[in-house]
């Protein structure tokens, strides 16, 4: 099976911090995505990555960067935190191989700025 | 842009019924379709994955099919028991950059099952 880790279930920060949430995968897939999940708004793409060093932005990137320098390891990275941000946060792997390859996700981190 | 609705948002019924939850798309175009179940405080299992030139998926008491041309997916759940209880949220694929798979997700129903 799959396994999807993300580094912290329960997060606390205060505004203007910069914040790493960690996520890794353990079956050599190629893409992997993170997502933030919000009441009412559903999940939405943050960023993803295709391969090694390689990232695109999804649908509301603005105040997070990633980071992917390893195959199995992916960062999302809060720049200067704002409440906000208080979220949700979901990472997920895929391996490329066609249209039926589904997403695997991670248990989550619910992150809180103060 | 593709845009995702299931409906009802809530939905509670007695153990032993079968039942059904609905999701539709805005764009036919899909690439495939992602049924999940969510539990309070979790992550996103996967539970049936549709491809595009498929009609239906099954996995034990679960039954997932796809109508493109409607804009149409249902999730059949049978003989419910109270812990099939959850969110289901279903996710149209689209093609991404590099050979990625882009879900756009419903905001889910979520199931109450009864004793």
């Amino acid at each position: 099976d799959v396994k999807v880790t993300q580094s912290s279930r329960y997060l606390v920060k205060r505004t203007g911090e910069k914040v790493f949430l960690e996520c890794v995968q353990d079956m050599d897939h190629e893409n992997m995505f993170w997502y933030r999940q919000d009441p009412g708004l559903g999940l939405r793409l943050i960023y993803f990555s295709y391969d090694v060093k390689m990232k695109e932005k999804g649908d509301i990137p603005e105040g997070y960067s990633v980071s992917r320098e390893k195959k199995e390891r992916f960062s999302l990275i809060l720049e200067s935190a704002s409440t906000n941000q208080t979220s949700m946060y979901l990472c997920a792997s895929r391996g490329t191989g066609g249209m039926y390859q589904p997403q695997h996700f991670g248990d989550g981190t619910r992150l809180s700025i103060l | 842009k593709q845009e995702v609705t299931q409906i009802p948002a809530a939905l509670s019924v007695p153990e032993g019924e079968n039942l059904v939850l609905n999701c539709s798309f805005t764009d036919s175009a899909i690439y495939n379709l992602q049924w999940f179940r969510q539990d309070p405080g979790k992550g996103l299992t996967s539970l049936l994955l549709i491809q595009s030139s498929q009609r239906e998926q099954t996995s034990g008491r679960l039954n997932a099919s796809l109508d493109k041309s409607s804009g149409r997916s249902t999730l059949y759940i049978a003989a419910s028991q109270p812990g099939d209880s959850a969110t289901y949220l279903c996710a149209g694929g689209g093609i991404l950059t590099g050979g990625g798979n882009k879900l756009t997700f419903g905001t889910g129903t979520q199931l109450k099952v009864e004793l």
